[in-house]
């Protein structure tokens, strides 16, 4: 049974690109959470969904963020022209029921360069 | 809003010493807590979970305990290995809410 799936490990994107950040929650879990971690500051959340549902969007700049889960395939958090400031670690974590144990995936290191 | 906070925020033990990590929260009306561990340029692993009608829960060396009326928990790791450093991070969620994490500490176990 794999665990939550984050692809790319690594993604380097010059300032102005598009950054799209996937996230496979663990099987059966239908929600799915994304985090964002600085170096040597703890997570900040961003946004929880559920299958074609975004449920909190709080944490997420209401500017050039976005993410989605839809009925087929997995989550993505998508950033649009990126700059320096969103080099950080985004991190998806699953769960089976809503207020549940949380499951994270290993995390996407972005830099923009 | 909830705040959570961490103490210490680094801790330098020998191989072998008891040791106890804090973590506090300001809204003590708490769904559950989660304690997990993180180690360098990785994600994070789930240790335990704590509901908010538990005390106390159990896992191998781990004990994590919950006051809620005082905004606590710990976690206690007994006989420390080299390999528990990392670091340690609680996770509190109000139900309704998302988990709101602490912002760490990071624990070195010398051999």
């Amino acid at each position: 049974n794999a665990g939550v799936m984050q692809n790319p490990r690594h993604l380097v994107r010059r300032r102005g690109q598009e950054a799209r950040l996937r996230c496979s929650p663990m099987k059966g879990h239908s929600h799915v959470y994304w985090y964002r971690q600085l170096p040597e500051e703890g997570l900040k959340f961003m946004v929880y969904l559920q299958k074609e549902n975004i449920i909190d969007e709080s944490g997420m700049p209401k500017e050039r963020f976005s993410a989605e889960f839809p009925k087929e395939g997995p989550s993505i958090l998508r950033i649009q022209q990126v700059v320096r400031g969103d080099s950080a670690a985004y991190f998806c974590a699953s769960s089976l029921k809503e207020n549940e144990k949380l499951f994270f995936g290993s995390g996407t290191q972005l830099s923009v360069l | 809003k909830q705040e959570v906070t961490q103490i210490p925020a680094a801790l330098s033990v020998p191989e072998g010493e008891n040791l106890v990590l804090n973590c506090s929260f300001t809204d003590s009306a708490i769904y559950n807590l989660q304690w997990f561990r993180q180690d360098p340029g990785k994600g994070l692993t789930s240790l335990l979970l704590i509901q908010s009608s538990q005390r106390e829960q159990t896992s191998g060396r781990l004990n994590a305990s919950l006051d809620k009326s005082s905004g606590r928990s710990t976690l206690y790791i007994a006989a420390s290995q080299p390999g528990d450093s990392a670091t340690y991070l609680c996770a509190v969620n109000n139900y309704g809410q998302n988990f709101v994490f602490g912002p760490g500490t990071r624990l070195s176990v010398l051999p």
